[in-house]
C-alpha cells in the first residue's frame, strides 16, 4: 500500500485530454514539491515535471502538472500512441522522512 | 550531456553481499543528492536511500536502514550502495538518479538474491 495513491490505470484516445491522479496527505503533498516519472517497459524512469509544474528541458507542453492540497494531478494534453507508459508521482514525507513514490499508473493509448 | 551509469548487480545467496556503483558525468556531482531506488520485478519504484552533497545527511527507507549503507566519492563523481544480509525482497534494478527531483537516472543494475 503507498503512502501516494496514484489509480492503476488509465487511458484515452489520440487527441484527447487525460488526467492522472496522486493523493497524498499534509506530510507529504500538502508539503512539499511533487514531481512525475515516466516509464517505458524495461527502460529506466524519466524525469517529466517537478515543482508542481515545472518541466525539465526536453519535455513537451502536453505534460502539465498541478497541486490542490493534499492531491496533484499530471495531465496530458493531446495525447499521442507514444505517451503509453507507466506514471508515477513522488514527494518526500516529513512525518516519515522518505521520499514515497505513488503506485504508478498505466496508461494505454487506445 | 548527463550520464549516470550504475555497475556492480549479479546474482548473490541470502545473507550475502554486494556492493553497487553510480558514475556520473556531465553535471556539477558534488552539487546535489544523489539517490538510489529500485524497482522489483513487474513492480512500482521504491526510494531506497539518499545522501547529501557532502554525505553529512543520509536517509534510508525502514526496510534497508542497517543493512544498505549509502557513500558517495565527488572527486570521483561516484555514488555507491553497500547492501548486507540480502534477502529474496532485495531483488530488484537498482536506479542510481540524481538531484532533489531525480532529474536523471542510470540505465540500471539488476539485483538478484537467490540460493
Amino acid at each position: 500500500q503507498s503512502v501516494l495513491t496514484q489509480p492503476p490505470s488509465a487511458s484515452g484516445t489520440p487527441g484527447q485530454r487525460v488526467i492522472i491522479s496522486c493523493s497524498g496527505s499534509s506530510s507529504n503533498i500538502g508539503s512539499y514539491y511533487l514531481s512525475w516519472y515516466q516509464q517505458f517497459p524495461g527502460m529506466a524512469p524519466k524525469f517529466l515535471v517537478y515543482g508542481n509544474n515545472q518541466r525539465p528541458s526536453g519535455v513537451p507542453d502536453r505534460f502539465s502538472g498541478s497541486r490542490s492540497g493534499t492531491s496533484a494531478s499530471l495531465t496530458i494534453s493531446g495525447l499521442r500512441s507514444e505517451d503509453e507508459a507507466d506514471y508515477y508521482c513522488a514527494t518526500w514525507d516529513d512525518s516519515l522522512s522518505v521520499w514515497v513514490f505513488g503506485g504508478g499508473t498505466k496508461l494505454t493509448v487506445l | 550531456e548527463v550520464q549516470v551509469v550504475e555497475s556492480g548487480g549479479g546474482l548473490v545467496q541470502p545473507g550475502g553481499s554486494l556492493r553497487l556503483s553510480c558514475a556520473a558525468s556531465g553535471l556539477t556531482f558534488s552539487r546535489g543528492w544523489m539517490n538510489w531506488v529500485r524497482q522489483a520485478p513487474g513492480k512500482g519504484l521504491e526510494w531506497v536511500a539518499s545522501i547529501k552533497e557532502d554525505g553529512s545527511e543520509k536517509h534510508y527507507v525502514d526496510s534497508v536502514r542497517g543493512r544498505f549503507t549509502i557513500s558517495r566519492d565527488n572527486a570521483k563523481n561516484s555514488l555507491y550502495l553497500q547492501m548486507n544480509s540480502l534477502t529474496a525482497e532485495d531483488t530488484a534494478v537498482y536506479y542510481c538518479a540524481s538531484g532533489n527531483f531525480f532529474h536523471y537516472w542510470g540505465q540500471g543494475t539488476l539485483v538478484t538474491v537467490s540460493s
